[in-house]
């Protein structure tokens, strides 16, 4: 079955990076698009990023591009996100979803568990 | 601007139906919808796709009980037998070149 795993959530400074990891299995990963997804504590869902199935585009929405960046590899069916210049606001939890579909324009179809991310000195 | 309008609040009583609306902005009726459900404390899960003619595609598992529908720029979820279980918020998620994805403010069930 779909099985979408998040990691690399923790504690960090502002000003400071992390990276995620989204771990895929039960699927052909290569073949369909992927996003993060965030929720802050007691707060809606709002979209991080996207990436097409292999690479080739990617975006982001005006609060986080030019500081997050997401990536792939289809080798090990893993997606990442690589957060920098991390701030308060960016307190949440970080889900991966997959995408019913090659690019990033469709329906997700599938989530993970999310992985909490706490900005704070 | 393509937006996403969710009641923050329901409630039915166990047993009985409710009907959740999403509804799409001004210039955007002919676009899907997803719904996807978010139990307490859990990460979303998809339930279903709505088309603008009201056919819907459902995820793997999804009761019967669920069903979606469409009007106009509505799009419905209705969930029929209230158990405890479908307690939790309901999000509409929709997409478009360009936009990639939208959520709804999300509509926080209660099950009396």
């Amino acid at each position: 079955q779909v099985q979408l795993v998040e990691s690399g959530g923790g504690v960090v400074q502002p000003g400071r990076s992390l990276r995620l990891s989204c771990a895929a299995s039960g699927f052909t990963f290569s073949s369909h698009g992927m996003h993060w997804v965030r929720q802050a504590p007691g707060k809606g869902l709002e979209w991080v990023a996207v990436i097409w199935y292999d690479g080739s585009n990617k975006y982001y929405p005006e609060s986080v591009k030019g500081r997050f960046t997401i990536s792939r590899d289809n080798s090990k069916n893993t997606l990442y996100l690589q957060m920098n210049s991390l701030r308060a606001e960016d307190t949440a939890v970080y889900y991966c979803a997959r995408v019913d579909g090659y690019s990033g324009y469709d329906y997700l179809d599938y989530w993970g568990q999310g992985t909490l991310v706490t900005v704070s000195s | 601007q393509l937006v996403l309008t969710q009641s923050p609040s329901a409630s039915a009583s166990l047993g009985a139906s409710v009907k959740l609306t999403c509804t799409l902005s001004s210039g955007h009726s002919t676009y899907a919808i997803a719904w996807h459900q978010q139990q307490p404390e859990k990460g979303p899960r998809y339930l279903m796709k709505v088309t603008s003619d009201g056919s819907h595609n459902k995820g793997d598992g999804i009761p019967d009980r669920f069903s979606g529908s469409s009007s106009g720029a509505e799009r419905y979820l209705t969930i029929s037998s209230l158990q405890s279980e479908d307690e939790a918020d309901y999000y509409c998620q929709t997409w478009g070149t360009g936009i990639h994805v939208v959520f709804g403010g999300g509509t926080k069930l209660t099950v009396l």
